[in-house]
């Protein structure tokens, strides 16, 4: 069935290191996919997205990449900061409108 | 700007009881949707709205009715509440019912079913 999951439910990184997110989607037809970021209490906050005819996007410390052969997304975070600790989301668009959402990692940075 | 607002921020219910949760935004978004998250899964969409007097199911919609009768609100009812609808449960909003615009969470509501 149709199915967005993310590899690690855990991720511990030293702070100022680069982490890595990734996440498997099992539809061929999505065409846009977003990461967001849900710090505890909070609903979830975009980060960043990126279409189907893209296999890169940057922003500001974030990158995401997307490789439909193997149909993966990875979030990287540049140097990252003990603000980045939360629960991070990758969401596919797989039937006009709806997001499908995977089980999130958490991500804890270490001082 | 308020953005998405959402209240109660708690509630507590007993098995077969119903509530109304509530959900605004100011930002003149016709899109609007209501998800849920339970422990160790993501966001599943309940129920979603493209515009005023327009709502469509989404992937776990038994138990819950929605209307959407201006543009800024989009109330969830639990008619008979049941502990398997104890959740968070979060409202979103995007500007149209293009997919390709960023989309916005409330704080969420904490729902428990006793």
């Amino acid at each position: 069935g149709e199915s967005v999951g993310l590899h690690l439910p855990t991720l511990s990184v030293q702070e100022g290191d680069n982490s890595i997110i990734n996440c498997a989607y099992s539809n061929s037809a999505s065409d846009y996919f977003i990461w967001y970021k849900q710090e505890s209490g909070k609903g979830p906050q975009f980060i960043i997205d990126i279409r189907s005819n893209m296999d890169k996007r940057q922003g500001q410390r974030v990158t995401v990449l997307l490789n439909k052969t193997v149909k993966h997304l990875s979030l990287q975070i540049a140097a990252t900061q003990p603000g980045d600790s939360a629960v991070y989301f990758c969401a596919e668009n797989n039937q006009g409108g709806k997001l499908i959402f995977g089980q999130g990692t958490e991500l804890s940075v270490k001082p | 700007n308020a953005g998405v607002t959402q209240t109660p921020k708690f509630q507590v219910l007993k098995t077969g009881q119903s509530m109304t949760l509530q959900c605004a935004q100011d930002m003149n978004h016709e899109y609007m949707s209501w998800y849920r998250q339970d422990p160790g899964m993501g966001l599943r969409l309940i129920h979603y709205s493209v515009g005023a007097g327009i709502t469509d199911q989404g992937e776990v919609p038994n138990g819950y009715n929605v209307s959407r009768s201006t543009t800024e609100d989009f109330p969830l009812r639990l008619l008979s509440a049941a502990p398997s609808q104890t959740s968070v449960y979060f409202c979103a909003s995007r500007s149209d019912r293009l997919l390709y615009n960023e989309q916005f969470f409330g704080p969420g509501t904490r729902l428990t079913v006793l």
